[in-house]
């Protein structure tokens, strides 16, 4: 079975670029995930999306990044324009739904630097 | 906002031996789980424990929960050079969709 997919896998760009990274989730998994983890620190939720309905984004900073799931399945998160604060690994992860049982599945990760 | 605080930070131990890590909460939760996290690469689910359960084993790891303490322990016996990596422990609250984690513990096996 495919993992989740991400790509670029790294990337750098100077501050004020925008960048977006996509992701490809398990197949049929409705649950997608974006976490930020900072070095030296654990995953942040980002965003959650349940099919293409945002569940939560309450950590996402609005005013600079934006994530859509337009069709139930691949997603993109930008960045637009970037900080040097947003250096950090950007992870998308799915899983079949909500349920409380449910695994999360990873990704390997899209490094950004910003300079 | 992070929910778990992993304990230690950082774990340095000699193969064989065995490493434990521990992970407290503040809310109530629905389960707890464990991840793995080689150096540059994604995160690896390993074990899921529900608040009704108080310990659950899978090959070498086994996990407690006490939830009356908010905490849980991460026990790998017999360590080995491949267990190099660092841990998160992430809590499912009661009520919430979303999986909150902790600051990690970095384990160092040495050879």
């Amino acid at each position: 079975e495919a993992g989740v997919a991400q790509s670029p896998r790294y990337k750098i760009i100077e501050k004020r670029q925008s960048v977006a990274f996509w992701c490809n989730p398990i197949s049929g998994h409705a649950t997608l995930y974006w976490y930020q983890q900072i070095l030296g620190q654990g995953p942040k939720l980002l965003i959650q999306f349940q099919n293409n309905g945002v569940v939560d984004d309450s950590q996402l900073p609005k005013d600079r990044f934006s994530a859509e799931r337009l069709k139930g399945v691949d997603s993109t998160l930008k960045i637009q324009p970037a900080k040097l604060e947003d250096s950090a690994v950007y992870l998308c992860a799915s899983s079949i739904g909500t349920g409380t049982g449910n695994t999360i599945y990873f990704g390997e990760g899209s490094w950004l630097t910003v300079v | 906002s992070q929910q778990g605080e992993e304990d230690p930070q950082a774990l340095s131990i000699q193969e064989g031996e065995n490493a434990t890590m521990n992970c407290s909460y503040k809310t109530s939760i629905n389960n707890l789980q464990w991840y793995r996290q080689n150096s540059g690469r994604g995160l690896v689910h390993l074990i899921l424990i529900r608040s009704n359960e108080r310990e659950k084993h899978s090959g070498r790891l086994r996990v407690t929960l006490d939830t009356s303490k908010k905490s849980s322990s991460l026990l790998i016996t017999a360590s080995r050079a491949a267990d190099t990596a660092s841990y998160f422990c992430a809590t499912l609250s009661q009520g919430a969709q979303k999986l909150v984690f902790g600051q990690g513990t970095r384990l160092t096996i040495n050879p």
